[in-house]
């Protein structure tokens, strides 16, 4: 059982360019989000998808896209990458969002560097 | 702004001291969740918290979640080396919709 796969592991983008972090689980779970990162400020999220087909924004969205076609993939988009956006990203899933067990499980990261 | 705040952000201790950290939100939480990163590694989710003043214990680690919903805090006993990592609570705040958010963690590290 693979759990949450994050790829890649490792990326380093120039000013501008674009790309899509992937990010697929197995679990079968409804609940799928990305954060972020970074020294002294915990985990941030940015978006998060509820189930196939609905997306929201967390706490810090801008820059970033995501999509929900299938209940297994939630990659996340960088439009215009910029150095601020120099972090470690991780993706989890959770079986539900609300009452009951929640517990998130979470994909290894991707540490992406924008010079 | 972040609404799940967490202290202290770092402690050093020497082996065998106990830890504590704690976890306050501004807004009653459904449900309390502590997690554990290792250097270099992912969250692992430890435990799930749900109802008030509720207490677990797991080995030498104790969770409490506070009577309003609002706080909670993780004990560790006599810590050892391999208890080194950041400790994370997560909760959904009750205006925050599905958004389960984090706390800023806090550090640990253990001088043998």
């Amino acid at each position: 059982n693979a759990g949450v796969t994050q790829t890649p592991k490792f990326q380093v983008l120039k000013t501008g360019q674009s790309m899509t972090l992937q990010c697929a689980q197995d679990m079968n779970h409804e609940y799928m989000s990305w954060y972020r990162q970074d020294p002294g400020m915990g985990l941030r999220l940015i978006h998060y998808s509820v189930g196939a087909g609905i997306t929201d924004q967390g706490e810090v969205p801008n820059g970033y896209n995501v999509s929900r076609s299938t209940t297994e993939d939630f990659p996340l988009r960088l439009l215009s990458a910029a150095p601020s956006q120099t972090s470690v990203y991780f993706c989890a899933s959770s079986y539900t969002w609300g009452i009951g067990n929640t517990e998130a499980f979470f994909g290894q990261g991707t540490r992406l560097t924008v010079v | 702004g972040q609404q799940v705040m967490q202290i202290p952000q770092y402690q050093h201790v020497q082996e065998g001291e106990d830890f504590t950290t704690y976890c306050n939100s501004s807004t009653t939480l459904s449900n309390i969740q502590w997690y554990k990163q290792r250097p270099g590694g992912h969250p692992v989710f430890l435990i799930q918290l749900v109802k008030s003043g509720e207490v677990k214990k797991q080995k030498r680690l104790t969770f409490q979640f506070g009577e309003a919903k609002k706080n909670s805090s993780l004990h560790i006993t006599a810590t050892q080396t391999t208890d080194v990592g950041t400790y994370f609570c997560a909760g959904r705040p009750g205006n925050a919709g599905n958004m389960l958010t984090f706390g800023g963690g806090t550090r640990l590290m253990v001088k043998p």
